[in-house]
């Protein structure tokens, strides 16, 4: 079965740091670029930030370029998002999903993790 | 930026029936580039249709997709209890990759 499950999530002060971790299984994880979503309480989806099935390129959302940083472990099948300077508006669910580049589209999710910044 | 503006905002509907879902996007969006996918309360997106008018596997063929350049739809016949949901239209031809703002599919 494929699947993708987050940890990380929790509260944090403003200006604070966090990091969020996905794990998968079921696939070749390093044939997938993979892909951080986020959805603030109540709102949309809004799309975080990609990172090719090597690691080597990483794409951010204007909105945490500067403060965010993908990373993945293919030897372990993990995807992580490092998050510095957070802010009141990071918070969200963050889901971790599979890119599948054949498909152009997000064809696995994980079930989320929650993010919440507030003094 | 594209900008995806989904319409309506809500739909309020009764099993059985049909609806169709408009996402119009600010640009030129490949067809190949346009996906939509369903969210249930607590759950995570699932993938409907990619491509603009391709199922993901397993969805049902009383979904369906149209579309092309500005102007895209996602088709539901036969509305199923299941099938009531928030459904969006995401693009990733051009960074930043966006999606819709949502159309809330409520049971009448």
């Amino acid at each position: 079965e494929v699947l993708l499950v987050e940890s990380g999530g929790g509260s944090v002060q403003p200006g604070g740091s966090l990091g969020l971790s996905c794990a998968a299984s079921g696939f070749t994880f390093n044939n997938f670029a993979m892909s951080w979503v986020r959805q603030a309480p109540g709102k949309g989806l809004e799309w975080v930030s990609s990172i090719t099935g090597n690691g080597d390129i990483t794409f951010y959302a204007d909105s945490v370029k500067g403060r965010f940083t993908a990373s993945r472990d293919n030897s372990n099948n993990r995807l992580y998002l490092h998050m510095n300077s957070l802010r009141a508006e990071d918070t969200a669910v963050y889901f971790c999903a599979r890119f599948a580049v054949s498909i152009h589209s997000f064809d696995v999710w994980g079930q989320g993790t929650m993010v919440t910044v507030s003094s | 930026e594209i900008v995806l503006t989904q319409s309506p905002g809500t739909l309020s509907l009764s099993p059985g029936e049909r609806v169709t879902l408009s996402c119009k996007a600010s640009q030129y969006v490949t067809s190949s580039y346009l996906a939509w996918y369903q969210q249930k309360p607590g759950q995570a997106p699932r993938l409907l249709i990619y491509g603009a008018s391709t199922r993901a596997a397993g969805i049902p063929d009383r979904f369906s997709g149209s579309g092309s350049g500005t102007d895209f739809t996602l088709t539901i016949n036969r509305l199923e209890p299941e099938d009531f949901a928030v459904y969006y239209c995401q693009q990733c031809g051009s960074s930043p990759w966006t999606f819709g703002q949502g159309t809330k599919v409520e049971i009448k």
